[in-house]
């Protein structure tokens, strides 16, 4: 996975409560890309960070979800008041500009 | 809409056999197919990548052949081990090189 890591690995929440996901990639790759997966499903392009920029959000649902990549410190991807649908695996994927990302190992979220 | 499908859900294959799993697209705009590979627990891994400016590319025991006019390409894996086994996923991207449109993914088995 090239260094790139997300934590937490597991992350359970109550309806209604905020889950925060976080994506540290190597140092030096400032492309950060957020999938998520539903169960038995194929990854879902979410949004494309710069360095404080949010390039493409096009894959972002609109209410309740949010994502940073701030100038220091890990990307982070926020949900809001989350409920049952927004278990999934959340991946993300870091790199440099027009190189393959690497993709880490995932945080598996369940919504209880 | 599904951009990219893929097919089929699930492959058994013996040991030493060829495992071939196929995806179709509609947007001719896309210029990067590659697919990943992913383990249990694991995020996805590049596994190999094709342009369509060629019909196929082989790295090892793993060939992509693809077939613009069709809009199809597919993953053939040659001599396929135990160690094989996991999901695999087509993608597609349009310039930029890490926004993807994933397949649905097949689980291939492959039996000693």
């Amino acid at each position: 996975n090239a260094g790139v890591m997300q934590n937490p690995r597991h992350l359970v929440r109550r309806r209604g409560q905020e889950a925060r996901l976080r994506c540290s990639p190597m140092k030096g790759h400032s492309h950060v890309y957020w999938y998520r997966q539903l169960p038995e499903e194929g990854l879902k392009f979410m949004v494309y960070l710069q360095k404080e920029n949010i390039i493409d959000e096009s894959g972002m649902p609109k209410e309740r979800f949010s994502a940073e990549f701030p100038k220091e410190g890990p990307s982070i991807l926020r949900i809001q008041q989350v409920v049952r649908g927004d278990s999934a695996a959340y991946f993300c994927a870091a790199g440099l500009m027009n190189t393959e990302a690497f993709f880490g190992q995932g945080t598996r979220l369940t919504v209880v | 809409q599904q951009q990219v499908k893929q097919s089929p859900q699930s492959l058994i294959v013996q040991k030493g056999g060829i495992s071939i799993i196929n995806c179709a697209y509609e947007n001719t705009a896309f210029d990067y197919f590659p697919w990943y590979q992913q383990f249990p627990g694991k995020g996805p891994a590049l596994l190999i990548a094709i342009r369509p400016d060629v019909s196929e590319k082989k790295e090892g025991r793993f060939t992509i052949s693809f077939n613009k006019s069709a809009k199809q390409f597919s993953l053939h894996i040659m001599d396929s081990q135990p160690g094989d086994s996991a999901t695999y996923f087509c993608a597609a991207s349009i310039g930029n090189f890490n926004k993807f449109y994933f397949g649905s993914g097949t689980k291939l088995n492959v039996k000693p």
